[in-house]
């Protein structure tokens, strides 16, 4: 079964670090770009990062560019997302999500998770 | 960055109906609009991709349509297990950016 598994949510104070990541299973990790995807509580979806299969291309969205670091380790099938200096409008579910293609990241994403929480509240 | 208005933010329809949303690209994105439902505690589910592909699985009742700047979503007959809020994304370029969702909910 092809399965994503967040993890390292919680709740943090503003300005400090909180890395999340998340695990892949039952397809080739490192055949598929891959994105992370957030919610905030009664919004929508926004697109936080993207990351190539090599890790060539790596690209962010405006809000969180130069405080969040996404990366990958193939040979762990999982992904990464740094969050430094983290603010109050960080709070959200933040998914991973996989993209159909391996190199562009311009793409849509066919398996999501199921998401981890992060709050920023002090 | 590239605009996806969607529309309507929510509505209310009877069983059976039919039940259609649109997204509007703020600039020419081809076909490269992808459709998902999100239930809350679920994983986002693809539906369609390439606006009007329906991926694997997906039932039929399931549709889209356009392209350049406009496009819709169709459930032909809507059912109960259908209730969640549904985005359109659009992967002309970066950043991907997504609709505002249609909440689609049971008279």
């Amino acid at each position: 079964e092809v399965q994503l598994v967040e993890s390292g949510g919680g709740l943090v104070q503003p300005g400090r670090s909180l890395r999340l990541s998340c695990a892949a299973s039952g397809f080739t990790f490192d055949d598929y770009a891959m994105h992370w995807v957030r919610q905030v509580p009664g919004k929508g979806l926004e697109w936080v990062s993207g990351i190539s299969w090599n890790s060539v291309s790596i690209a962010y969205g405006d809000s969180v560019k130069g405080r969040f670091t996404i990366s990958r380790d193939n040979t762990k099938k999982s992904l990464y997302l740094q969050m430094n200096s983290l603010r109050p409008e960080d709070t959200a579910l933040y998914f991973c999500a996989k993209s159909v293609g391996e190199v562009r990241l311009y793409y849509y994403m066919d398996v999501w998770g199921r998401g981890t929480t992060v709050t920023v509240s002090s | 960055d590239i605009q996806m208005t969607q529309s309507p933010s929510s509505l209310s329809a009877s069983v059976g109906d039919r039940v259609t949303i649109t997204c509007q690209a703020s600039q020419d994105i081809n076909k490269y609009l992808s459709w998902y439902q999100r239930n809350p505690g679920r994983a986002p589910k693809l539906l369609i991709h390439d606006a009007s592909t329906l991926e694997t699985g997906v039932p039929g009742r399931f549709s889209g349509s356009g392209s350049g700047t406009d496009f819709t979503f169709t459930i032909s007959g809507l059912q109960p297990e259908d209730i969640a809020t549904y985005y359109c994304q659009q992967y002309d370029s970066l950043p991907l950016t997504f609709g505002g969702g249609t909440k689609v909910e049971i008279k």
